[in-house]
């Protein structure tokens, strides 16, 4: 059973566009964080949110935490090819515990 | 380097071989995570170290998965008579906590992988 549930699965798009990747689930988390994933690595972590509600920004990346703790979405504005990649969100139930992940979005941003 | 390393990065083996794959987490992290990662999937979680603490090994997939962390830095995960379906990219994490004012989580940093490949 998965836990996170991401949409879209895959998303191709051209330089200068818009999107927004979701993460849902059923359970609440304590915290949910967002990693990138380039092939060949490891994920590399973007963002924590812990706070229900809660909106972080990393340039053109806007993250948002469900008010329910329950959901997350990542926003990218005017997207570039460097943002290509595979992005997982991943929960974790209880503090000190390890994290559920989803199974990711792979977006291609093509010049 | 400061990051998490992992050996090897590649390893093709039998059907029915054993293998054993290293994880040396970043120094100072208690935690340490195993992670088995295939195609098309998301990380499935395999094993958690924290500490001196008997490890959450609720992951693993049968017994011919185990893990040990010794002294509590280095990490083994060994897969015992290997199948074609353990075929996978073996992912190593270690994290710190974070006591923040919102409440603690723990921040993860993943190292490289092992890909493993059994013929």
């Amino acid at each position: 059973t998965q836990l996170l549930e991401q949409s879209p699965q895959f998303l191709s798009i051209q330089e200068g566009e818009n999107l927004t990747v979701y993460c849902n689930s059923s359970s609440v988390f304590s915290s949910l964080q967002w990693y990138r994933q380039e092939p060949g690595e490891g994920p590399v972590l973007l963002v924590t949110v812990v706070t229900g509600g809660e909106v972080k920004k990393l340039k053109r990346l806007t993250f948002q935490f469900g008010d329910a703790r329950k959901d997350s979405s990542l926003h990218i504005t005017a997207a570039q090819p460097g943002d290509t990649g595979l992005y997982l969100c991943a929960g974790a139930v209880a503090s000190g515990y390890a994290l559920n992940f989803g199974k990711g979005t792979s977006l291609l941003v093509t010049p | 380097g400061a990051g998490v390393s992992q050996s090897p990065s590649n390893k093709v083996t039998e059907k029915g071989k054993d293998v054993e794959l290293r994880c040396d987490p970043i120094s100072g992290h208690t935690a340490l995570y195993w992670y088995r990662q295939s195609l098309g999937q998301g990380l499935e979680f395999l094993i958690y170290f924290q500490g001196n603490s008997a490890p959450d090994k609720s992951g693993l997939p049968s017994d011919r998965f185990s893990a040990e962390r010794t002294g509590g830095s280095v990490s083994t995960l060994t897969i015992q008579r290997t199948q074609q379906e353990d075929s996978a990219v073996y992912l190593c994490a270690s994290s710190l906590r974070i006591r923040g004012s919102r409440g603690s989580y723990n921040e993860q940093f993943f190292g490289p992988g092992t890909r493993l490949t059994v013929l």
